[in-house]
């Protein structure tokens, strides 16, 4: 399985942008690469997912280089309440293709 | 969007007895299902995998006879932790894969927090 590395913690203000890196460097040629959020108490809430290259949808950008070892989520003009943690899994769309979940960054958006 | 339900959403239970969880995909068929487990602070730690009418497969350092999988049907998990003492209080939370969707997308429960008293 493919091992993520993010920043720990970010800390930002309403209405910045917030970019989010994750690295994973031994990432396998099927894997996908899954961005979710998660609040205190609940299940993880699924972000965005992505191949390669950019993928954009109504919440959030995901870039992804050509070598596929790193990506980064970007949350346009942030929130109070987006403050949360988020993780970036990777991870392969077979029967087994589990994924494990890194320590996460957790995001506190500051008024 | 994809729902997965799961029941109950919280539970106190004395040390000794089992306790069964619920996962329950609402209008989707999930052919793969994972149970995980989440520690306060901590990231979610999965427990196991469950493919619907085969056995579930175990992470390493995962009891399979103190955490009872069945994934019977498509639409359907439950978990049942066995003997439960205070070191198994959690929050348990399991998401839900449907295959025949393109990419690895996980729609996750709400989770249940067990107390064991």
């Amino acid at each position: 399985l493919a091992k993520t590395t993010q920043p720990i913690s970010m800390d930002s203000y309403e209405g910045q942008e917030v970019n989010i890196t994750c690295s994973h460097n031994n990432i396998a040629t099927n894997d996908y690469i899954t961005w979710y959020q998660q609040f205190p108490s609940q299940g993880p809430r699924f972000i965005i997912q992505g191949y390669k290259t950019k993928v954009t949808n109504e919440v959030a950008s995901l870039f992804i280089p050509a070598d596929r070892k790193s990506s980064t989520l970007s949350l346009p003009r942030v929130s109070l309440s987006d403050t949360a943690v988020y993780y970036c899994l990777v991870g392969e769309r077979t029967n087994a293709g589990k994924s494990t979940f890194g320590d996460g960054t957790t995001l506190t958006v500051k008024p | 969007g994809a729902v997965v339900s799961q029941h109950p959403s919280w539970v106190i239970c004395k040390s000794g007895t089992s306790v069964k969880i619920e996962c329950r995909s609402l209008d989707f068929q999930a052919t793969t299902m994972f149970w995980y487990r989440q520690f306060p602070k901590q990231s979610l730690m999965l427990m196991a995998t469950s493919n619907e009418g085969s056995k579930a497969t175990y992470e390493q350092g995962v009891e399979k006879d103190k955490f009872l999988i069945n994934h019977a049907s498509l639409t359907l998990s439950t978990l049942t932790v066995t003997s439960a003492h205070p070191e198994d209080s959690s929050f348990y939370i399991c998401s839900a894969r449907d295959l025949r969707l393109p990419g690895t997308q996980q729609y996750f429960g709400p989770g249940t927090r067990l107390t064991v008293t």
